[in-house]
């Protein structure tokens, strides 16, 4: 059974770095075809994709975002972790972190419950 | 980027109902469309994957269809349960793109 888990602040002070975790199961971050991506929804808004990583450590980032954005993984741990510097209350939003299938179709077939965080002074 | 732009935004229907939602690509995207069910407070489902393909233990009522530019979702006989918000979502390439979604309401 696959199951992700996204961990990390709820509340973060702007210009701060947010790091969050996904700690996942029932698959390997090091298996051919596997990846991991990271996905947020503002408060009544729609989802906007963040940041993609690969079993092979191939990483991809949002246009906008990329210049703030860090994705890494530690496959011994069923880890995958996001930073996000310089934040604003503009990043305030629930973060999935989510399974994408490479070796299908790339759909994005398992999500984690979402972390929501807000960010204010 | 390529931009996916959903339509309508919000939709209102009755139990047995035949619903379209629509999203189209600015660009070309093969059949790389994926759409995907959310309800009130929980995380995204996979409905649909690369354009008409049913997930595993989604309903058959759900359906999708398209290529290229235009695709299409359609749920041929509403369910209660059914009553949620639906993102389509482009896989052809990164930066991938989200519709802004429609929000489907009980009539």
């Amino acid at each position: 059974q696959v199951t992700l888990r996204e961990s990390g602040p709820a509340l973060v002070k702007p210009t701060q770095t947010l790091t969050l975790t996904c700690s996942f199961s029932g698959f390997s971050l090091s298996t051919s075809g596997m990846g991991v991506t990271w996905i947020r929804q503002p408060p009544g808004k729609a989802l906007e994709w963040l940041a993609r990583i690969d079993w092979d450590d191939d990483k991809y980032y949002s246009t906008s975002l990329r210049t703030r954005l860090t994705i890494s993984k530690d496959t011994s741990k069923n880890q995958v972790v996001l930073t996000l510097t310089n934040t604003d209350p503009v990043d305030t939003a629930t973060y999935f972190c989510a399974r994408i299938w490479l070796a299908g179709s790339l759909e994005i077939d398992h999500w984690g419950q979402g972390t929501l965080v807000t960010v204010s002074s | 980027d390529i931009q996916m732009t959903q339509s309508p935004s919000s939709l209102s229907a009755s139990v047995g109902d035949r619903v379209t939602i629509t999203c189209r690509a600015s660009q070309t995207i093969g059949i790389s469309v994926n759409w995907y069910q959310q309800r009130p407070g929980k995380a995204p489902k996979l409905l649909i994957y690369a354009a008409s393909s049913l997930q595993s233990r989604v309903p058959s009522r759900f359906s999708g269809s398209g290529s290229g530019t235009d695709f299409t979702l359609t749920i041929s006989s509403l369910q209660l349960e059914d009553f949620a918000t639906y993102h389509c979502q482009q896989s052809y390439t990164t930066p991938y793109t989200f519709g802004q979604g429609t929000k489907l309401e009980i009539k």
